[in-house]
């Protein structure tokens, strides 16, 4: 069965500065695919950005990037230049292949709480 | 404009009522989903739905029935209501590599 842990409870960093948020998972499939979501104060959920397990390249989006390490089952998302609203929730989720080929199926680790300050 | 949204977004229902929460969306996704978020268990599958007149159990569905009745509109009944089942219920449609969640309704049963 598919597992996603996220270990960081909650984060606390200054503005302008770069925060890694920690995600390890677990599948026996060699495919799969790799999320993180953000959820904001009001309790909207957005995707930010994937991986596919097959490619090799970090994924980047704008200000969020990943650091994907496949052998240590891990994907980290780096904030850099974080701001007062990026402060959030965010989820690291997974998709496998053999679960989640047509359905799209994801299974969430708990979030992790990052808190922006001056 | 919403893409997903869902009704009610506050509701307070008495142990043993019958609840039903629904969903909407417009992104003509052929997937649906209802998670529960509970504070250290993040989200939840509870069902989900690969096309309209089918529905899939997720990874809690004890409890809970899940209804498709059309390609845009997913609803999660509650039957007999407890209160263990107080927690945020979200939907979300999506494709294979992304989903797009609701607002989320609050279910409180006393």
């Amino acid at each position: 069965a598919q597992k996603v842990t996220q270990t960081q409870t909650s984060i606390s960093v200054v503005e302008k500065t770069t925060v890694t948020m920690d995600c390890v998972y677990e599948t026996r499939d060699s495919s799969y695919f790799l999320f993180w979501y953000k959820q904001t104060a009001s309790g909207e959920i957005v995707f930010l950005i994937r991986q596919d397990s097959y490619k090799k390249e970090n994924a980047t989006v704008g200000h969020y990037s990943l650091n994907f390490q496949k052998p240590k089952s891990s994907i980290g998302l780096i904030i850099t230049a974080t701001q007062i609203e990026d402060s959030a929730v965010y989820f690291c989720a997974m998709r496998d292949f053999n679960t989640g080929a047509n359905t799209g199926k994801l299974t969430f680790g708990h979030g992790t709480i990052l808190r922006v300050h001056p | 404009e919403a893409a997903v949204t869902q009704s009610p977004r506050n509701k307070v229902a008495v142990t043993g009522g019958k609840v039903t929460l629904s969903c909407n969306q417009t992104n003509n996704h052929n997937n649906m989903y209802w998670y529960r978020q509970d504070t250290g268990h993040g989200l939840r599958l509870i069902h989900y739905s690969y096309g309209a007149g089918s529905t899939e159990k997720g990874d809690i569905p004890d409890g809970y029935k899940a209804s498709r009745p059309s390609q845009e509109n997913f609803s999660l009944i509650l039957e007999l209501a407890t209160p263990s089942q107080t927690s945020v219920y979200f939907c979300a449609s999506g494709d294979p590599y992304e989903q797009y969640f609701g607002p989320g309704t609050r279910l409180t049963v006393l």
